[in-house]
């Protein structure tokens, strides 16, 4: 158990929807990370946000966005939804200091009908 | 564009084999190269490298980098079952982002 916690576990949706994905991070950690995994992309770097604020960005779609709250709690909200986004979506955190380890969430699994 | 690529993609062995895992890599700014393995569910880390020629050791997994020649490489010795993963090589580079490569999927049979 890595302490980075994620809900839902999974969730089914339908093209053109709307959907949340929420991630804590461990204690202490500033940094909070998004993946994406898929089956022909492996993982993608999406965003990072570090104590409130995006720090870096990767491939992240427009219709995607995400945001991390005073508590350090992280939303990715993913809007108009297409079958392909169906995907794993990892959160990770941080101390956020440089070359600090990343720790991974179980994942949300998101599977677009 | 930052590049990250695994060797071999995929590999089967019998157990108490002795296991090279490798990945290379071409990224602007690099931090340090981390490994983690994958058993169909969140990527759990194993070791970070920073410098060269310095090598992490955990039981049976070592890891070194050469930061000349842009490469680490992962050995497993005397592999056990539990081992089978899919085993991910990921850059760290300014902005604290991670470049994963594809992974190397890692099959030990009894």
């Amino acid at each position: 158990d890595s302490g980075v916690t994620q809900t839902p576990k999974h969730l089914i949706t339908a093209t053109g929807q709307r959907v949340t994905l929420r991630c804590s991070p461990r204690s202490g950690d500033l940094s909070v990370y998004w993946y994406q995994q898929s089956l022909d992309q492996g993982l993608q770097f999406l965003i990072q946000y570090y104590n409130g604020e995006e720090r870096a960005k990767g491939n992240i779609l427009e219709r995607f966005s995400a945001q991390q709250f005073p508590d350090l709690h992280s939303e990715l909200n993913l809007s108009s939804l297409e079958l392909g986004d169906s995907a794993l979506y990892f959160c990770a955190s941080s101390g956020g200091t440089i070359a600090d380890t990343q720790y991974f969430g179980p994942g949300t699994r998101l599977t677009v009908l | 564009e930052d590049k990250v690529v695994q060797s071999p993609l995929s590999l089967v062995v019998h157990e108490g084999d002795t296991v090279t895992l490798n990945c290379s890599y071409e990224v602007t700014n690099f931090r340090s190269l981390l490994w983690y393995k994958q058993e169909k569910k969140a990527p759990t880390f194993l070791f970070m490298l920073t410098s060269s020629g310095i090598e992490k050791k955990s039981g049976r997994l070592s890891s070194i980098l050469d930061k000349k020649e842009l490469f680490s490489i992962l050995n497993i010795t005397a592999t056990q079952t539990g081992d089978s993963a899919v085993y991910l090589c990921a850059v760290e580079t300014s902005g604290s982002r991670l470049t994963f490569g594809e992974g190397t999927q890692l099959t030990v049979n009894p």
